[in-house]
């Protein structure tokens, strides 16, 4: 039981190019997330998902993208990556919304964008 | 909209010190209350919760009590160990069950 994995785990890209994030869980959860955490900001949420097939904005969402094809994996794309990206991004899951809920979250992406 | 405000860091203590970390939250309703812990390199991991007013979440030595009077989970600790070094995170759960995080208090214990 691998819980949440991040693929990859350090990134180094220049303005302008793209990139795929992958996240994958083990554990069945119907909800993932992405956040991305900057110095002093804490985690700010990007995109979110209740289930296969959907997706929704979170506080961030601008100049990113995101896909659930499969209910164990969560996308998170950068079109055109810019420095105001480079980030540390994790993942997470939890079996359903809730207040009783607990997120497992992914050991995080390092990116960064010259 | 909702917010958690808490201290800034770092916070350094001797092995076997008391640790507060103060943690105040700005919300409609009667959100869920968390805290987080962050070791170096690696995700987030869940320390404690509590889900309504009056409860106390524990877990490691670690506690905090649902404030409702005055808006606040502040983290505690007895006596704090070396390996307890790390960044904390305290967080609610908002209205649409999305996770608001404050900005991290990192500790660091001396031996």
């Amino acid at each position: 039981n691998a819980g949440v994995t991040q693929t990859p785990k350090f990134r180094v890209l220049k303005t302008g190019q793209s990139m795929t994030l992958l996240c994958a869980q083990d554990m069945n959860h119907e909800y993932m997330y992405w956040y991305r955490q900057d110095p002093g900001m804490g985690l700010r949420l990007i995109h979110y998902s209740v289930g296969e097939g959907t997706t929704a904005k979170g506080e961030v969402p601008d100049g990113y993208n995101v896909s659930r094809l499969k209910k164990q994996n969560f996308l998170l794309g950068l079109e055109s990556a810019a420095p105001s990206q480079t980030s540390v991004y994790f993942c997470a899951s939890s079996p359903l919304g809730g207040r009783y809920n607990e997120q497992f979250f992914g050991p995080g992406t390092r990116l960064t964008v010259l | 909209g909702d917010s958690v405000t808490q201290m800034e860091g770092p916070v350094t203590l001797s092995e076997e010190a008391f640790l507060t970390i103060n943690c105040t939250y700005t919300a409609t309703g009667y959100p869920s209350l968390f805290w987080y812990v962050q070791y170096p390199g690696e995700g987030l991991q869940l320390l404690l919760k509590a889900t309504k007013a009056d409860d106390k979440g524990s877990n490691k030595g670690f506690e905090a009590t649902y404030r409702k009077e005055t808006t606040s989970f502040h983290l505690e600790k007895g006596s704090v160990q070396v390996s307890d070094s790390a960044v904390y995170f305290c967080a609610l759960m908002d209205s649409s069950y999305k996770l608001i995080f404050g900005s991290g208090t990192r500790l660091l214990v001396r031996p």
